[in-house]
């Protein structure tokens, strides 16, 4: 069974960091992409980034662009997402989804979330 | 970007409607378009990829047609299931676009 475990999110003054992670299990792991997706309270589904299966490929909203960087660790079936530079409208739950194929193209599954709060 | 534009924002139906969503690209995007379901407070779950291609496990009654800029996602008989939010979402760029969404709900 495809399990997707997003952790790290709180929060965090504006300018700030946070990394998240999301663990993976349940299918090999180095063949897929992973993208995170984000989605503000009461808004909508919002794409911030994506990875290709072997790490060398990545992918940035313009709105992230700059500020956050996504990596993974294929010996550990994690992908991370660092964000730096924080602002209020960064404030989102994260979903990290996986891909069905190497390179990013949709999500076919997704995990639960980790909420994001950038606040003073 | 490639901008996505759902209508309506909402749709109020009842058991046993057929329902249609729209969804218009900014610029033709193939068939490189999927649909999403989300139930409030859950993770969206993938409904249809490659426009009309249906995920393993969706209930027949759901399609997808359309390719270039003007997409639609049907629903053929509503069920008590189904009220939920639809999003589209483009996968021609490599910047994945969400349309706004289509909340689905009771008459």
């Amino acid at each position: 069974e495809v399990q997707l475990l997003e952790s790290g999110g709180g929060l965090v003054q504006p300018g700030g960091s946070l990394r998240l992670s999301c663990a993976a299990s349940g299918f090999t792991f180095r063949n897929y992409a992973i993208n995170w997706v984000r989605q503000a309270p009461g808004k909508g589904l919002e794409w911030v980034s994506a990875v290709g299966g072997s790490g060398g490929s990545t992918y940035y909203a313009d709105s992230v662009k700059g500020r956050f960087t996504i990596s993974r660790d294929n010996s550990k079936n994690i992908v991370y997402l660092l964000m730096n530079s924080l602002r209020p409208e960064d404030t989102a739950v994260y979903f990290c989804t996986k891909g069905p194929l190497t390179v990013p193209t949709i999500s076919d599954y997704w995990g639960q979330g980790t909420l994001v709060t950038v606040s003073s | 970007d490639i901008q996505m534009t759902q209508s309506p924002s909402t749709l109020s139906a009842s058991v046993g409607d057929r329902v249609t969503i729209t969804c218009r690209a900014s610029q033709s995007i193939s068939s490189w378009l999927a649909w999403y379901q989300q139930k409030p407070g859950k993770a969206p779950e993938l409904l249809i990829y490659k426009a009309s291609d249906l995920q393993n496990g969706v209930p027949s009654r759901f399609s997808g047609s359309g390719s270039g800029t003007e997409f639609t996602l049907t629903i053929s008989s509503l069920q008590p299931d189904d009220f939920a939010t639809y999003y589209c979402q483009q996968y021609r760029s490599y910047s994945r676009t969400f349309g706004q969404g289509t909340k689905v709900e009771i008459k």
